[in-house]
């Protein structure tokens, strides 16, 4: 298997635009994972998803992001309008019935 | 809440010498603990779980991990360091039971010397 994969790597936009992030879970895994990368707050969970239904979206910081997954192939977070302090890394991680995850490379959003 | 602190944000050690990343927990009920190594620009690699049973749990790349519940302590061991583990290292907790939800720690990164 591929592993967790991530799409785009890097983005780059301005404030105020639109961002989509995508994630291909491993397949079979049932549990999805966002997670939010800075050096101020370290690792945060924004939002995970079983067998394609949200559990917990605590973690999402506003209105501006939301998360959808559509099928058990597939996730995207959404940044609109995108700010500034959203520059972060942000990473994918999937499990299937077990205590860990699997994560992927991650996407280096910088909004300027 | 439960909550994981990391008192070190670097340690360095010696090639060949034994490391220590230090982990401190504070949960309700019984803990799951793991650790989590991260290399540049790649995503958190799962290393090693403590849920139940033995207090000293291994894992890969020859680390372990001593569970300590009178110090509410999860440190990570190895007894000889490799340049190639240096790294950052997360700890993290689960939040509570029933949940597959993870508080991470802030990292712990090793730099490991020739």
């Amino acid at each position: 298997d591929a592993g967790v994969i991530q799409s785009p790597r890097h983005e780059v936009t301005e404030m105020g635009q639109e961002v989509t992030l995508r994630c291909k879970p491993i397949s079979g895994h049932d549990y999805l994972f966002w997670y939010r990368q800075t050096m101020m707050r370290g690792l945060e969970l924004l939002i995970y998803f079983n067998n394609n239904v949200p559990i917990d979206d605590s973690g999402m910081p506003e209105d501006r992001f939301s998360a959808k997954m559509p099928n058990a192939s597939f996730s995207t977070l959404k940044i609109q309008p995108s700010e500034p302090r959203d520059s972060a890394v942000y990473f994918c991680a999937s499990s299937f019935d077990e205590p860990f995850q699997y994560f992927g490379a991650g996407t280096r959003l910088s909004v300027l | 809440a439960q909550s994981v602190a990391q008192p070190e944000d670097q340690v360095n050690v010696a090639e060949g010498n034994p490391l220590t990343v230090k982990c401190t927990y504070s949960v309700s009920g019984n803990p799951y603990l793991f650790w989590y190594v991260q290399y540049p620009n790649r995503g958190l690699q799962f290393l090693l779980k403590y849920i139940t049973g033995d207090n000293l749990v291994k894992g890969s790349y020859g680390f372990e991990a001593e569970f300590n519940k009178s110090q509410t302590s999860f440190h990570l061991k190895k007894p000889s360091a490799l340049v190639s583990d240096s790294a950052l290292y997360f700890c993290a907790v689960r939040d509570s039971p029933g949940t597959y939800k993870y508080i991470f720690g802030t990292g712990t990164r090793l730099k490991v010397l020739a």
